[in-house]
């Protein structure tokens, strides 16, 4: 089973800032790697796919990057609705499909 | 619209089964394959099961954790993908999601509200 490590756990930032979450694979997961964003209460919202491809209605500010094992989700320019729980998926190598633990965007 | 609305959450007693709906509109559900995702009070995200469209064979995986208990089957007649989870257990205590693939895409593109399962005696 691959293992989806997301850093950091938690991350403190200011509406305006740029956030930058990590998703590690304990093997290579080629460009099979999606990221959700959730907020409470809420279902998972699809962000990313393809490791870098942003999903329907997705803002620019949005972006994924990384091949193989490490992948980045970045958001350029915070704004005060994207703070919230952030996870990663692969679908390269199932079942199962594996999701990080989350990293929680938190408004410093 | 699309949209996938789940129903049959409630509380069970451990051992006792279960049913869950996922009814599907505004798109042709028989086109896609879906997956069931479930997130424990406070945890992140599992993912159970999916069932393949008919074009792809229809037929069904599972995770470890709950296979041999679980089965996903679908009605494509009707919309709906169902969740029947069988000898319950208090770690099976969770909100399930039902999800839809990105077609072409390895990715899970809509989700439902999810509902609510509690085992509990």
């Amino acid at each position: 089973e691959i293992v989806l490590t997301q850093s950091p756990a938690t991350l403190s930032l200011s509406p305006g800032e740029r956030a930058t979450l990590s998703c590690r694979a304990s093997q290579s997961v080629g460009s099979y790697l999606a990221w959700y964003q959730q907020k409470p209460g809420q279902a998972p919202r699809l962000l990313m796919y393809d490791a870098s491809k942003r999903a329907t209605g997705v803002p620019a500010r949005f972006s994924g990057s990384g091949s193989g094992t490490d992948f980045t989700l970045t958001i350029s320019s915070l704004e005060p609705e994207d703070f919230a729980v952030y996870y990663c998926q692969q679908r390269s190598i199932w079942p199962p499909f594996t999701f990080g633990q989350g990293t929680k965007l938190e408004i410093k | 619209e699309v949209q996938l609305v789940e129903s049959g959450g409630g509380l069970v007693q451990p051992g006792r089964s279960l049913r869950l709906s996922c009814t599907g509109s505004g798109f042709t559900f028989g086109d896609y394959t879906m997956s069931w995702v479930r997130q424990a009070p406070g945890k992140g995200l599992e993912w159970v099961g999916l069932i393949r469209s008919k074009a792809y064979g229809g037929t069904t995986e599972y995770a470890a954790s709950v296979k041999g208990r679980f089965t996903i089957s679908r009605d494509d007649s009707r919309s709906i993908a169902y969740l029947q989870m069988n000898s319950l257990q208090t770690e099976d205590t969770a909100v399930y999601f039902c999800t839809k693939d990105l077609l072409f895409h390895d990715a899970f593109d809509i989700w439902g509200q999810g509902t609510m399962v509690t085992v509990s005696s």
